[in-house]
């Protein structure tokens, strides 16, 4: 059964501190990798992740995929309390699964 | 441009009841899926329409269904309500099929049965 596993749940940082979220998976016929940040309802996209190995980057974030390892990181650095929410992490084959997040909140 | 706009925002039903949820896309997106956000099981695809048909579903009993208009607007439909069917219901949308432009997420209905 195709499954998305991320770690960990929950995360509490102070401002300017530096997290890494983790994301593995096993998902057939695995097209891509997606995040994306929910905060309140919808959730926003961040990255769509395809290709192993290339690091893509937006302000703080980054994020990068290992196809051999199957895993993906999500890096925020410099973090402030905007970033709070909680992060979801997705495969796409011929539907999309997601794992169950890992829901970050920032202390000032 | 207009964002996925899911109506209504928030509903009550009693159980037993049935509900009909609706989703408009982006302009131009013809691809809608619907997913179940709870707090125990995460969020969970439910299905995809592409073009007026249904292109894959999740492992949901079958009386979760939905349907696609021409204009892509979407519905979907629970039937008799159990209370474990309170949830976020969101669908998203995306250019193409399964999402290879990403999915644009709604803000969600917010479904209780009482």
């Amino acid at each position: 059964e195709d499954k998305v596993v991320q770690s960990p749940l929950s995360l509490v940082v102070h401002e300017g501190d530096t997290v890494t979220l983790n994301c593995s998976y096993e998902v057939t016929n695995f097209r891509s990798l997606l995040w994306y940040k929910q905060e309140k309802k919808a959730p926003t996209f961040l990255f769509m992740l395809t290709s192993s190995g290339i690091e893509k980057k937006s302000g703080r974030l980054s994020s990068i995929l290992d196809k051999k390892e199957l895993f993906s990181i999500l890096n925020i650095t410099a973090t402030q309390t905007g970033d709070s929410a909680v992060y979801l992490c997705a495969g796409l084959d011929d539907k999309i699964i997601f794992g169950k997040g890992t829901r970050l909140h920032i202390l000032p | 441009k207009a964002g996925v706009t899911q109506t209504p925002r928030y509903l009550i039903k009693t159980r037993g009841q049935q509900v009909t949820l609706s989703c408009s896309p982006i302009s131009g997106h013809r691809s809608v899926s619907w997913y179940q956000q709870t707090p125990g099981q995460g969020l969970q695809f439910l299905f995809e329409y592409f073009s007026e048909t249904q292109r894959n579903k999740g492992n949901f009993p079958g009386r979760f269904s939905g349907r696609q208009f021409s204009n892509s607007r979407s519905e979907m439909n629970v039937s008799t309500l159990e209370l474990g069917d309170s949830a976020l219901y969101l669908c998203a949308s995306s250019l193409v099929a399964t999402g290879g432009s990403g999915y644009t997420f709604g803000s969600g209905t917010r479904l209780t049965v009482v």
